[in-house]
């Protein structure tokens, strides 16, 4: 029982770049989660899912794509990367029903350039 | 508007003594109180939750965590930490119809020789 994987850890991206950052769990959660962590700011939800097929915005949605085809893997997608979201990522998820209890990823920290 | 606050961003303790790192939420109702620790580099691992009940809770790593309804705290304590203790610790709240936790800034724990 992996629990919520993340990969990569580590990513440096030029302006402009796109790229996917993977989550994939093994608990048959149906709740996952993207956060974004920056200094003093604790963490900012970016979008989450409810289940397989469906997904909303959370607080910080610009700029980020989301889909959710599987129960396992919630990928989170950079357009068009900015330094504004040089930051660490941190995807988690939730057993479903009526739970708010989250685990967590080991986070991708990502740099803008 | 529903928020957490956490209102030391650093406390600085030496080895042995007690600790208690304060939690304030505004919401009308009773929520869902989580208290997370990130040791760095490190993804988040829960602490201790509490849902309903007593409302002196117990979690891993001798750490307890009190909830006080008419001060709107849910403040953490150890009585004697050490140096393993020294992290980053986030109080989270669940008061969204969607299942989200609202999560304070947080407060970062250094141990004092």
């Amino acid at each position: 029982n992996a629990g919520v994987t993340q990969t990569p850890k580590f990513q440096v991206l030029k302006t402009g770049q796109s790229m996917t950052l993977q989550c994939a769990q093994d608990m048959n959660h149906e709740y996952m989660s993207w956060y974004r962590q920056d200094p003093g700011m604790g963490l900012r939800l970016i979008h989450y899912s409810v289940g397989a097929g469906i997904t909303d915005q959370g607080e910080v949605p610009n700029g980020y794509n989301v889909s959710r085809s599987t129960t396992e893997d919630f990928p989170l997608r950079l357009l068009s990367a900015a330094p504004s979201q040089t930051s660490v990522y941190f995807c988690a998820s939730s057993p479903s029903g009526n739970s708010y209890e989250q685990y967590f990823g080991p986070g991708t920290r990502l740099t803008v350039t | 508007a529903q928020s957490v606050t956490q209102p030391d961003i650093h406390i600085t303790v030496s080895e042995g003594a007690s600790l208690e790192l304060r939690c304030n939420y505004s919401y009308g109702a009773t929520p869902y109180l989580f208290w997370y620790v990130q040791s760095p580099g490190q993804g988040l691992q829960l602490l201790l939750k509490y849902f309903s009940g007593d409302t002196l809770v117990q979690g891993i790593k001798g750490f307890e965590a009190e909830f006080k309804r008419s001060q709107s705290s849910f403040n953490l304590r150890k009585p004697s930490v050490h140096w393993s203790d020294a992290a980053e610790y986030f109080c989270a709240v669940g008061m969204d119809s969607n299942y989200q936790l609202i999560w304070g800034a947080g407060t970062k724990l250094i141990i004092k020789p």
